[in-house]
């Protein structure tokens, strides 16, 4: 299994342009959630999606943050207009979310994100 | 909301001996699962152990274990026989197993140091 993929794994822009991450999770899983990681506030959840349906996204910060599952292998992080502060380590996971409810998040290797 | 602390930013210790990492977690819940991640410097984040509340037993892996106290809130990492391959941040996590949520809650992280 090629575990999951994220792209690209390096983005810099400038302020104010439009940044598309995205994400292809395990295949068979059916759970993904973004994660942002930065030295100040650490690692945090920014949404999660069940079966393609987002189920909790009370972690994205601000309207400036939109994130869509069109369909079970794919999903992408969109920010618009990008800003400095949003500079991080962007991570996306997924989980079988099999009955027993302890299944591991398996995560990709992250997309480092500089906004200029 | 949940909240996990981990006290100790940064720990070192001597190739083949043991350390532990300390981690505390606040939570109204019963019934819970904690995580312990590690993130070497390529940034990919790996499960290195798990727990859940209901056991009592402490769980091991190999040269990493835990010291669960349910009643004190705390859960430890304890890494015998450090290898050099150790070094990292180990992440401390927390994940209710009410309500179906499946978010995890990190702590802040500690950054680990094997010297030869």
């Amino acid at each position: 299994d090629a575990g999951v993929i994220q792209s690209p794994r390096h983005e810099v822009t400038e302020m104010g342009q439009e940044v598309t991450l995205r994400c292809k999770p395990i295949s068979g899983h059916n759970s993904l959630f973004w994660y942002r990681q930065t030295m100040m506030r650490g690692l945090e959840l920014l949404i999660y999606f069940n079966n393609n349906v987002p189920i909790d996204d009370s972690g994205m910060p601000e309207d400036r943050f939109s994130a869509k599952m069109p369909n079970a292998s794919f999903s992408t992080l969109k920010i618009q207009p990008s800003e400095p502060r949003d500079s991080a380590v962007y991570f996306c996971a997924s989980s079988p979310r099999t009955s027993g409810s302890r299944d591991e998040q398996f995560f990709g290797p992250g997309t480092r994100l500089t906004v200029l | 909301a949940q909240t996990v602390t981990q006290s100790q930013p940064e720990m070192s210790v001597q190739e083949a001996e043991t350390v532990t990492l300390s981690c505390t977690y606040d939570t109204s819940e019963s019934d819970y699962y904690l995580f312990w991640y590690k993130q070497p410097p390529s940034r990919q984040m790996i499960l290195v152990i798990r727990q859940e509340a209901y056991k009592q037993q402490n769980a091991t892996e190999n040269r990493f274990s835990v010291n669960f106290q349910k009643a004190a809130k705390s859960f430890s990492l304890k890494i015998s026989d450090s290898q050099l391959g150790d070094a990292a941040m180990y992440f401390c996590a927390y994940r209710g197993a009410q309500g179906g949520s499946e978010k995890l809650v990190f702590g802040k992280g500690t950054k680990l140091t094997v010297n030869p």
